[in-house]
């Protein structure tokens, strides 16, 4: 089945305590990319990647890191967290051969709360 | 910076009725058009796309695109209760990179 997996899917964690959320495609896609989403807020992009080892910034790329090792896997790196990291995170991938196929296939979602 | 508007509403429709969200876009360079739904705690998931100018129906959906305008819609036919969901419209030109709205609570009431 094809998927965007992300793990973990809640996590209530304390500031300051590094984590890691994971997200996986099994859909040979290129493109990969995370949002958070806010109440009013809608979805705004943190980073993207257009394929292995090339990683860019998004709208609010701030107190976040990435990487692009493996073309299947995204992490999304929380150094220090603070409070106002608190969201809904989604990652989401697609393929780009062209700009006609853009359908975006998110994950599940991961449920952060910073203490 | 690339914008796309859309009226966060709630929208409130009856059963039955056709719901008419709404979407405008800065970007003229704008390329692809996307409608996405959301139910409340879950993610996005792609509904219609759209690249010319005109209509494309898909069942009870239709997206309408006026690329002189700057403006795209999604039209729900025969609302459905099930159809209550926030709608997010996706405009992408050509660096690729999806820009979203920030979407229309839709509810359809029995």
């Amino acid at each position: 089945e094809a998927q965007v997996t992300q793990n973990p899917r809640y996590l209530i964690t304390v500031t300051g305590k590094k984590l890691t959320v994971t997200c996986s495609q099994n859909m040979n896609h290129e493109y990969m990319s995370w949002y958070r989403q806010d109440p009013g807020l809608g979805l705004r992009q943190i980073y993207y990647s257009m394929n292995v080892e090339v990683t860019d910034k998004g709208d609010v790329p701030e107190g976040y890191k990435v990487s692009r090792k493996e073309k299947r896997n995204f992490p999304l790196i929380l150094e220090s967290p603070s409070p106002n990291q608190t969201s809904l995170y989604f990652c989401a991938s697609s393929i780009t051969t062209s700009f006609n196929t853009g359908e975006l296939f998110f994950g599940e979602g991961s449920r952060l709360t910073v203490l | 910076q690339k914008e796309v508007e859309q009226n966060s509403g709630p929208l409130s429709v009856p059963e039955g009725a056709i719901a008419s969200l709404n979407c405008t876009y800065s970007d003229r360079g704008s390329q692809s058009f996307f409608w996405y739904r959301q139910y409340s705690g879950k993610s996005p998931e792609l509904i219609m796309f759209i690249y010319s100018n005109g209509d494309k129906e898909d069942g009870r959906f239709t997206a309408q695109l006026n690329k002189a305008s700057q403006y795209v819609s999604l039209l729900i036919r025969d609302s459905q209760p099930s159809d209550s969901a926030t709608y997010l419209c996706a405009v992408t030109g050509g660096s690729y990179i999806p820009t979203f709205g920030r979407g229309t609570s839709l509810i359809v009431h029995p």
